[in-house]
């Protein structure tokens, strides 16, 4: 079965540092990963999503990750956070064989930033 | 386009009541699906519906039925609340694609149960 990890469940930052926020997949076969945010009574939005291909994505609002395999890993990056940035973060795989079964979540990581 | 719509926003219910979440996606997506949020867990998926007609049982169904009425609309219904089932519920859907796609998730709706 397919499991997400996000180590840290609160990370702060202080605002115009950079960010990572780290997330560890187990997966049979290459996954679909994705980030989302959710900023506090809303849902959840997506930030970017891996498929194949380039191992680097660039997605919404600054951010990108990057799909390590060896390490089964895809670490969100942010050069430099704005307060908006203060949110929950959370890591998601999907199945890559062509079903329709739902993403399974890692339980999520707090963001706070700091003025 | 709304996108995908989830009422009530608010809900509580004494033990033993019953209620349905309603859920509907003006984005032609064929699956849908219904996750309960929990402080420290994450999502977890409680049932889906690959296509009109179908539906299956995710990670926790225990206490949920849910009904695929239409294309659009998918609806959760506890026939029975207990307080375990206090949570922030969220309907997504996704496009039709080799796997799963991008989920778009509604704005949730908050239940409590006493």
């Amino acid at each position: 079965a397919q499991s997400v990890t996000q180590p840290d469940i609160h990370i702060t930052v202080s605002e115009g540092a950079s960010l990572e926020l780290r997330c560890n997949y187990s997966y049979g076969a290459t996954p679909y990963l994705f980030w989302y945010v959710q900023s506090p009574g809303q849902g959840l939005q997506l930030l970017l999503k891996y498929f194949s291909g380039d191992t680097l994505v660039q997605g919404i609002k600054g951010f990108e990750a990057e799909f390590k395999r060896s390490q089964s890993s895809f670490n969100l990056r942010k050069p430099s956070v704005h307060w908006s940035d203060a949110a929950e973060y959370f890591c998601a795989v999907g199945d890559s064989g062509g079903g329709a079964d739902g993403l399974t979540f890692g339980k999520g990581t707090h963001l706070i930033i700091q003025p | 386009n709304a996108g995908v719509t989830q009422t009530p926003k608010f809900q509580v219910l004494k033990t033993g009541q019953s209620m349905t979440l309603q859920c509907a996606q003006d984005m032609n997506h064929n699956s849908m699906y219904w996750y309960r949020q929990d402080p420290g867990m994450g999502l977890r998926l409680i049932y889906y519906s690959a296509s009109e007609g179908t539906t299956d049982k995710g990670e926790v169904p225990n206490g949920y039925n849910v009904s695929r009425l239409n294309k659009r609309e998918f609806s959760l219904r506890l026939e029975s609340a207990a307080p375990s089932q206090t949570s922030v519920y969220f309907c997504a859907s996704s496009p039709p694609a080799g796997g799963p796609g991008e989920q778009f998730f509604g704005p949730g709706t908050r239940l409590t149960v006493l």
